[in-house]
Parts: structure tokens; C-alpha cells; sequence
């Protein structure tokens, strides 16, 4: 099972919006609502911000928004300030044969 | 407040057995409403899942590394661990363990803080 695949950076001043892709197939991330989205901080735990493709967990800012096309996952940040800085990993599973959970392959987000 | 803590040695000989234990706290494990899992991340790298298992023992596993894994729940302590035999320099990482929660479509969502273990002679 391949990582699934997002851009290796995405960067964006303060106030402005960024979005971050997710590629994986119809087995995992183009099935039903098996995606999700954690946000690491440098030197910290994964957190999650977004289940269900666009579901957000309590205390997590509406200006983290999931959303989905196909195969296609994405997480879009508005209103971006310096506390996004961080790295972004999306995340879904197949029940294939076996459970399997597979991680993206990781988005640095640099606010100017 | 639900908390998830790891512990275990930070450094395993190649060929060994790298064992880690996970106590849980705020929450009983002793519920069908989670899985308890284990997640690595190598230094500098991606998030790889390694595996869950239920509070009942029902457990699954990553493929490329079933063959060496086991993770088990102690109830009567709410822990549970990881056990990963044959290590090598690969398996260099933070390991982080994590609760899989029914109710947000199976996803990690609490994680403990992560532990590193170095795998060296």
C-alpha cells in the first residue's frame, strides 16, 4: 500500500487562504468518509483537525475546512496566521482483506 | 482529560525486541468505542501505522510489518503494549501510541507524546 500523495510544501502570507491536496484511490480516500487530517507542529504529537473528510473535532477554528473530489482530498486553511506553521498530513484506511491505515506523504505549510 | 502516555527503553540492540507500554488515563480501555493502536515516525520522515487491537484483543496489523508485531491490552492495568521483534536501524523512529475512536469513523484521535527509540549496537 502506497503513501498517499500530497505537495512537499505550500506557503502563504498572513490573512491569506492555502490549500493542500491529497491523492489516493477509490479503495481508500475515494471511499466512503475514510478521510482525515492531522496537523504537526515541530517537535510535537499529531493533532487532529479534520475527520470524516470535513468534520472538525471541538476546539479545532472553522478556518481549517476538508473537502473532497473524487479520489482527491483537501484541506484549505483561511485566514492563515503564524500558529499554522507546521506540517499537515492527511490520513484514510482500506478493509480490503486487511485493515490497513495509510498516512500522506506530508505538507510543510511556511506563512510569510 | 483523556491521556495516552508511552514508556520503554530508548535504545535496542539490532536483532532484539523492542517492547513499549501505553498507560491511559481519563478514559477506561475496557470499551468497544476504541481501538488502541501504535504509529511510528521515522526521524525526518512520514507517519507509518503499525498496528491496533481492541480492548478484547481483537487486533490488526500493517502488513509489511505483521510478522513482527504483537500489541496486547491489560485492562486490569489500562495499558496496553507493542511488542516488535528482529529490529533493525530501520525501525529507528518515535513511536506514538494512539486511540482509535468509533465515533470519528475510526481515526486516531488522541495520541500520547511520542517516545524515540534508537535501534543501535
Amino acid at each position: 500500500q502506497s503513501a498517499l500523495t500530497q505537495p512537499p510544501s505550500v506557503s502563504g502570507s498572513p490573512g491569506q487562504s492555502v490549500t493542500i491536496s491529497c491523492t489516493g484511490t477509490s479503495s481508500d480516500v475515494g471511499s466512503y468518509n475514510r478521510v482525515s487530517w492531522y496537523q504537526q507542529p515541530p517537535g510535537t504529537a499529531p493533532r487532529l483537525i479534520i475527520y470524516e473528510v470535513k468534520s472538525r473535532p471541538s476546539g479545532v477554528p472553522d478556518r481549517f475546512s476538508g473537502s473532497r473530489s473524487g479520489n482527491t482530498a483537501s484541506l484549505t486553511i483561511s485566514g492563515l496566521q503564524a500558529e499554522d506553521e507546521a506540517d499537515y498530513y492527511c490520513s484514510s484506511y482500506t478493509t480490503g482483506s486487511t485493515l490497513l491505515y495509510v498516512f500522506g506523504t506530508g505538507t510543510k505549510v511556511t506563512v510569510l | 482529560q483523556v491521556q495516552l502516555q508511552e514508556s520503554g527503553p530508548g535504545l535496542v540492540k539490532p536483532s532484539e525486541t523492542l517492547s513499549l507500554t501505553c498507560t491511559v488515563s481519563g478514559v477506561s480501555i475496557s470499551t468497544s468505542s476504541f481501538y488502541w493502536g501504535w504509529i511510528r515516525q521515522a526521524p525526518g520522515k512520514g507517519l507509518e501505522w503499525i498496528g491496533c487491537s481492541s480492548y478484547s484483543g481483537s487486533t490488526d496489523y500493517n502488513p509489511s510489518l505483521k510478522i513482527r508485531v504483537a500489541i496486547s491490552v491489560d485492562t486490569s492495568k489500562n495499558q496496553f503494549s507493542l511488542g516488535l521483534s528482529s529490529v533493525t536501524a530501520a525501525d529507528t523512529a518515535v513511536y506514538y501510541c494512539v486511540r482509535h475512536n468509533r465515533f470519528l469513523e475510526w481515526f486516531p484521535d488522541y495520541w500520547g507524546q511520542g517516545t524515540l527509540v534508537t535501534v543501535s549496537s
